[in-house]
Order: C-alpha cells, then sequence, then structure tokens
C-alpha cells in the first residue's frame, strides 16, 4: 500500500518552462489537494478535488491548472515557471466528509525555478 | 472559512505536558476542528480532529469548549521526538469536500 505518491521529488526549472506535478492515490479516496510550502512557512492550498470530475480554487491557485484525470490521480501543471513558484509541492487525498478529516500526504516535490 | 490563530512557537522540556490552543472565533455551526504535525521534509500527519467537548487518542488530547471558538491540543510527556510544527485547522465542508486549509503552525521545541 503506497498511499499517496508524487513526482518527480526534485525538480530544476528555468523560467518560462512548463511541466506538470503527478500525484496519485491508492486509497479510493475522493478528495485530493495540491499544496505548496515556501521556507520557514505553513502550507497554501492551490487546488483541490472534492471528488473525481471537480476541481476548486484554494488560497494561490494563479499560475497553476490541474487535472482530475481519474479519482486516483490528480496532476498540477505550470504553464509558464516563475522564480516565486520555487516551493516543495504537497499532494494530498482524504476520504471527504466534514466527519473525517484526515488527510494523507505525499513526500512533496521540491521544485526550483531559476 | 474560519480563521484560526496559534502561537508561533512553544518550547518544552521532555516528559512535560504541552497544551497548544487555537483560537478560532468565527467557527461556523458544522465545522470540525483538526490538527496536524510536520516534521522538517516531510508532509503534515494528523493527529485529532473533534467537534466538541473532549476527544483523546494514542498520541493527544484535543479539548473544545462549549462556545468552539478556541481549542488546546495536549501532549502528555513529550520527548525530543515530537519536536515539530503543529497545525490547527477548522474544517468546512465545501462542494461535497473538506477544504483543508493550513496556517502558520506552532512551532514546538521539546529540549532535554
Amino acid at each position: 500500500n503506497a498511499g499517496v505518491t508524487q513526482t518527480p521529488k526534485f525538480q530544476v526549472l528555468k523560467t518560462g518552462q512548463s511541466m506538470t506535478l503527478q500525484c496519485a492515490q491508492d486509497m479510493n479516496h475522493n478528495s485530493m489537494y495540491w499544496y505548496r510550502q515556501d521556507p520557514g512557512m505553513g502550507l497554501r492550498l492551490i487546488y483541490y478535488s472534492a471528488s473525481e470530475g471537480t476541481t476548486d480554487k484554494g488560497e494561490v491557485p494563479n499560475g497553476y491548472n490541474v487535472s482530475r484525470l481519474n479519482k486516483r490521480e490528480f496532476s498540477l501543471r505550470l504553464e509558464s515557471a516563475a522564480p516565486s513558484q520555487t516551493s516543495v509541492y504537497f499532494c494530498a487525498s482524504s476520504e471527504g466528509g466534514v466527519q473525517n478529516t484526515e488527510a494523507f500526504f505525499g513526500q512533496g516535490t521540491r521544485l526550483t525555478v531559476v | 472559512l474560519a480563521k484560526t490563530t496559534q502561537p508561533i512557537s512553544m518550547d518544552s522540556y521532555e516528559g512535560q505536558e504541552v497544551n497548544i490552543t487555537c483560537s478560532h472565533n468565527n467557527i461556523a455551526t458544522n465545522d470540525y476542528i483538526t490538527w496536524y504535525q510536520q516534521f522538517p521534509s516531510q508532509g503534515p500527519r494528523f493527529i485529532i480532529q473533534g467537534y466538541k467537548t473532549k476527544v483523546t487518542n494514542e498520541v493527544a488530547s484535543l479539548f473544545i469548549p462549549a462556545d468552539r471558538k478556541s481549542s488546546t491540543l495536549s501532549l502528555p510527556r513529550v520527548s525530543l521526538s515530537d519536536t515539530a510544527v503543529y497545525y490547527c485547522l477548522v474544517v468546512s465542508l465545501t462542494g461535497g469536500g473538506n477544504k483543508l486549509t493550513f496556517g502558520t503552525g506552532t512551532q514546538l521545541k521539546v529540549e532535554l
């Protein structure tokens, strides 16, 4: 049981390049999330998907797009990377429902934009 | 979304009980309170959740007063390995799912 798997673990991009961060979960969870965490800061929600086929903006969606490909996979795309997007990106999933607030996180993707 | 306020940092010693209080004055009727722990270079890990009164599990207790405008995470007999950032979240059911929004957290440092 792998839980939440993110790829890649590390990435260096040049300004203006595009890339897609991949996330997959094998827990049959309904909800999935993408966060970014800058050094010394808390996590900020970029996008989330309450269920397959739905996505919604979080606190900092500008510069990102997402795709909930199926129940298992939720990808995050940077169309034109900027140095301000240098951060650690975490994907998470949860069963959903107010009475269950437990989310499981991936190991993170450390992205540097130069 | 209910805004949460918690101390930026706390210090403690091994074997002591640590209580971290979070304020959430505009919590809504159907919101739940949940706490996460994060170690450096790792994703957060769920600790405990509650709606009202007291909840206890194998690692922590959560105290929520009747007005639910605050909550207190209690860690009994902390050890060095409890040094981490602790996040208080107020979770609202939005569009069928939970919008988990993290604040800045409390950095707990445990010393010998």
